[in-house]
């Protein structure tokens, strides 16, 4: 079946340092592929997407690339701030039950530090 | 104004009562979608709605039921209010258009979610 697999949080980053957080997926097909961030009392809202092999989606300074042979879609950041501070979820758009449905990670949770 | 609208924000309940969670939306998306959010679990589908005369079932609607009331309005009530209902409960909204199960972005608009405790 179609899933998404994050690493596990909370991240806890100081300042200005680089960012990584893992998501693989498992999908029959050729998903397309969703960062959504969530900041602390609002709901979630669009990051960034891919929506076919070696795509990169880029937004506010993050990046992630949609790798089919490692079936990864890791998201990165160079630089992070105190404002970066959020849940990141990872998300595949597939087709299920004869719509195309968006199934989510469970979520990282991300604390930059000044 | 937010886009979309949820009501109430936190509500606190006992076993056995009766709660509707409201969710209303001025983007004009035919698409309206109830989420729960528990920690570890990320987002888990319950009910989904393509428009106002299609209403579908999704990965854990048990002990839940909704409404349509109009494109812009989708409910979403809990008959008998039980503890592991506990959740953060988000609605959203996606393009498409009316009928058909592609053609969207995939791209979903949430509310701000609504805090439900059941005692």
């Amino acid at each position: 079946g179609n899933s998404v697999t994050q690493m596990e949080g909370p991240v806890t980053l100081s300042e200005e340092a680089f960012l990584t957080i893992n998501c693989t997926y498992t999908a029959t097909g050729y998903p397309s592929l969703f960062w959504y961030v969530q900041y602390p009392g609002e709901g979630l809202q669009l990051l960034l997407k891919a929506t076919k092999a070696d795509d990169k989606g880029s937004n506010k300074g993050f990046e992630a690339t949609y790798r089919k042979e490692t079936t990864s879609f890791h998201l990165e950041k160079g630089s992070v701030q105190v404002s970066d501070s959020a849940v990141y979820f990872c998300a595949l758009k597939a087709l299920s039950g004869g719509y195309n449905k968006l199934i989510f990670g469970a979520g990282t949770r991300l604390a930059v530090h000044p | 104004d937010a886009d979309v609208t949820q009501t109430p924000r936190n509500r606190i309940t006992k076993t056995g009562k009766r709660i509707m969670l409201e969710c209303s939306q001025t983007k004009g998306h035919d698409r309206m979608y109830w989420y729960r959010q528990d920690p570890g679990l990320g987002l888990q589908l319950i009910y989904y709605s393509f428009d106002v005369k299609d209403i579908n079932k999704g990965e854990i609607s048990d002990g839940y039921s909704v409404s349509r009331q109009a494109q812009a309005k989708f409910s979403l009530s809990l008959e008998s209010a039980i503890p592991n209902q506990t959740a953060l409960y988000f609605c959203a909204t996606s393009e498409g258009r009316t009928g058909t199960s592609g053609g969207n972005t995939g791209e979903l608009f949430f509310g701000e979610g609504s805090r439900l405790t059941v005692l």
